[in-house]
């Protein structure tokens, strides 16, 4: 089945602490891999994509994940987070043999406490 | 103005009871897509249309209709609603063409309780 998994649903941490959502993908799925931020009370917006390139990733609000093909994985980063960050977080995937639908990961809640 | 809207925001219906919710988007997309939000399980496709002359099932399309009267508006129909289709549900679009069709861009969503 088409998977995108991300390992963790909660993460809380501490403002200006970094943090790593991860995200790991199956082979049924392509390599066009996105991240999305849902702010509370909001739909979906795009933080940033790997197409192709350079394997690290930069986006919105000091984001940036790392393509890592041996290891099956798109994990996002950010050095120092705000409280502002607090919101869901989607993982998701172009579906694999040619599918240009998205298959999204189960989400992690990122809580950023003062 | 929001690009994608969606009406209503929330909507607290009963068993049986068909609703329609309705997407408007002021982008140009062509593709349009209906998801569903539940806690714990992220977002599923319902259904989604390429143009306005095409319409696919979605991973969970059962219980749900879709139609696409323009290339603007995409409204999701549930013909008798049912408890366990209370979610959050959102409509998204994307432009055609690799790699625009990547980026969708979200609706602020629709609240569903069906008691």
């Amino acid at each position: 089945a088409q998977s995108v998994t991300q390992l963790d649903s909660q993460v809380p941490v501490f403002e200006e602490a970094p943090v790593e959502l991860r995200c790991n993908y199956s082979s049924s799925v392509s390599v066009y891999l996105f991240w999305y931020v849902q702010y509370p009370n909001q739909g979906l917006q795009l933080l940033l994509k790997y197409l192709s390139g350079s394997t690290l990733v930069k986006g919105i609000n000091g984001f940036e994940a790392e393509f890592n093909k041996s290891q099956t994985s798109f994990h996002l980063r950010k050095p120092s987070v705000h409280i502002s960050d607090t919101a869901e977080y989607f993982c998701a995937a172009l579906g694999g043999g040619g599918s240009e639908k998205l298959v999204f990961g189960k989400g992690t809640k990122l809580t950023v406490n003062p | 103005d929001a690009d994608v809207t969606q009406t209503p925001r929330n909507r607290i219906t009963k068993t049986g009871k068909r609703i329609m919710l309705e997407c408007s988007q002021t982008k140009g997309h062509d593709r349009m897509y209906w998801y569903r939000q539940d806690p714990g399980l992220g977002l599923r496709l319902i259904y989604y249309s390429f143009d306005v002359k095409d319409i696919n099932k979605g991973e969970i399309s059962d219980g749900y209709s879709v139609s696409r009267q323009a290339q603007a508006k995409f409204s999701l129909s549930l013909e008798s609603a049912i408890p366990n289709q209370t979610a959050l549900y959102f409509c998204a679009t994307s432009d055609s063409g690799f790699p625009a069709y990547n980026e969708q861009f979200f609706g602020p969503g629709t609240r569903l309780t069906v008691l």
